[in-house]
């Protein structure tokens, strides 16, 4: 089956570093997303991990390990604009529409 | 810039409608993708098309059907639209292969 579980809320203090964390069980991998989603809005691509390791991008870093079934979101130096929902998502296979799964997103709440 | 474009922000239909949901992209994408958006839930992948004419069914098919006779539009049908069909609508299109989804603003959908 397709599984992906991330916690359903999170709350931080302005200036801290939170880190959101995301396992999986799917059929197939070819990759994990993140993206971030305010509210009303769409969902945007934050970042993109296929391989094991660290991917920084800016204040956003992103860390796979396959073995495990594991990524974590870190975002340092938080801002009162990075209240959002944060979603993980695996992308099954590389061809034919290589749909993503989504998992239930985990709602960050940052505090003055 | 990159578009999605979602043909109504917001729609009330009754039980028993049949209700069409537009997405266009002009981004020459071969993949497109209808999710729906529930608290609690987060995106579900309804349908997916990998090319023109093709579809495929996403973890929640039951109740829709769609339409891809172009390459730049894919269509969600709600054949007699039910209360339990309210929801948030999310069109998305990627390259084939390609590392991101881009989504559009989302079709916000009522049924009473």
């Amino acid at each position: 089956g397709q599984n992906i579980d991330q916690p359903t809320e999170m709350t931080a203090t302005e200036g801290a570093i939170v880190q959101i964390n995301c396992t999986y069980q799917t059929s197939g991998f070819n990759g994990l997303f993140w993206y971030q989603q305010h509210a009303g809005e769409a969902p945007t691509f934050l970042s993109y991990n296929v391989l094991d390791g660290l991917e920084e991008k800016g204040r956003f870093s992103s860390f796979l390990s396959r073995s495990k079934g594991y990524s974590y979101l870190l975002l340092k130096e938080l801002q009162m604009k990075d209240s959002a929902s944060y979603l993980c998502a695996v992308r099954d296979r590389y061809n034919q529409g290589g749909k993503l799964i989504f998992g239930q997103g985990t709602e960050l709440s940052v505090k003055p | 810039d990159v578009k999605v474009t979602q043909s109504s922000r917001y729609l009330v239909k009754r039980t028993g409608e049949k209700v069409f949901l537009e997405c266009v992209q002009d981004m020459d994408h071969e993949n497109m993708f209808w999710y729906r958006q529930d608290p609690g839930l987060g995106l579900r992948l309804i349908y997916f098309s990998y090319d023109v004419k093709m579809k495929e069914k996403g973890d929640i098919p039951e109740g829709y059907s769609v339409s891809r006779e172009k390459k730049e539009r894919f269509s969600l049908i709600l054949e007699s639209a039910s209360t339990n069909q309210t929801s948030m609508y999310l069109c998305a299109s990627s390259f084939e292969g390609g590392a991101k989804l881009f989504f559009g603003s989302g079709t916000q959908l009522s049924v009473l």
